[in-house]
């Protein structure tokens, strides 16, 4: 079946513009997460959805940074005022339910360069 | 704080030879474990993880763990490595108090001479 997937898979951008990233999670999965890649802090959640409850935002490293997820299904996440140090790769991961023995699956990523 | 150690930044490991990567969390109570592998220009891929129980775990490409307690660890082996296996591991938790959000390791980047 098909996996996560996002898009675009590559995004350059300057300094200052803002920018979408999308994931479509796995058909039926409830919860959605979005997490970041980058050479200088590694791995690190963002940013979590479970069906109609309120996200845990807990993860963004700034107010410049937000998601949504539209009819509990596709998610976007938006960096209004890039900066080149949010230069990275955006993973998005989808699980069945919000429940810790729940696999999270990944998609491929979205590269993001700030020039 | 709490945090994930991967002490081994690179490993180069000889097709056929056996693999152990280290996993080092602290944390006050057993966190949940997990083991993935990152292939290059692709996603994460759950190898194997741990919750309770039996605590040597088999996993997918022929991996296990062991998670011992008193070492606080969750060490990843393979008896015998593929040319395939050249890859990044990264060890995660999850703690159930914090929500469901996979705190990872710096990962270990393994690559695998001929």
């Amino acid at each position: 079946g098909a996996g996560v997937s996002q898009s675009p898979s590559n995004k350059v951008t300057e300094k200052g513009k803002d920018v979408e990233l999308r994931c479509d999670p796995i058909s039926g999965h409830t919860a959605l997460y979005w997490y970041r890649q980058s050479l200088g802090q590694g791995l690190e959640f963002l940013i979590y959805f479970q069906g109609n409850s309120a996200p845990d935002k807990s993860g963004l490293p700034s107010d410049r940074f937000s998601a949504e997820r539209t009819g509990g299904s596709v998610s976007t996440l938006t960096i209004q005022r890039t900066q080149q140090e949010d230069s990275a790769v955006y993973l998005c991961a989808s699980s069945l339910r919000l429940a810790l023995e729940d696999t999270q699956y990944f998609g491929p990523g979205t590269r993001l360069t700030v020039l | 704080a709490q945090s994930v150690t991967q002490p081994d930044i690179h490993i180069t490991v000889s097709e056929g030879a056996s693999l152990e990567l280290r996993c080092n969390y602290s944390y006050g109570a057993t966190p949940y474990l997990f083991w993935y592998v990152q292939s290059p220009g692709q996603g994460l891929q759950l190898l194997l993880k741990y919750f309770s129980g039996d605590t040597l775990v088999q996993g997918i490409k022929g991996f296990e763990a062991e998670f011992k307690r008193s070492q606080s660890s969750f060490n990843l082996r393979k008896p015998s490595v593929h040319w395939s296996d050249a890859a990044e591991y990264f060890c995660a938790v999850v703690i159930k108090a914090a929500g469901n959000k996979l705190t990872f390791g710096g990962g270990t980047r393994v690559l695998v001479k001929p």
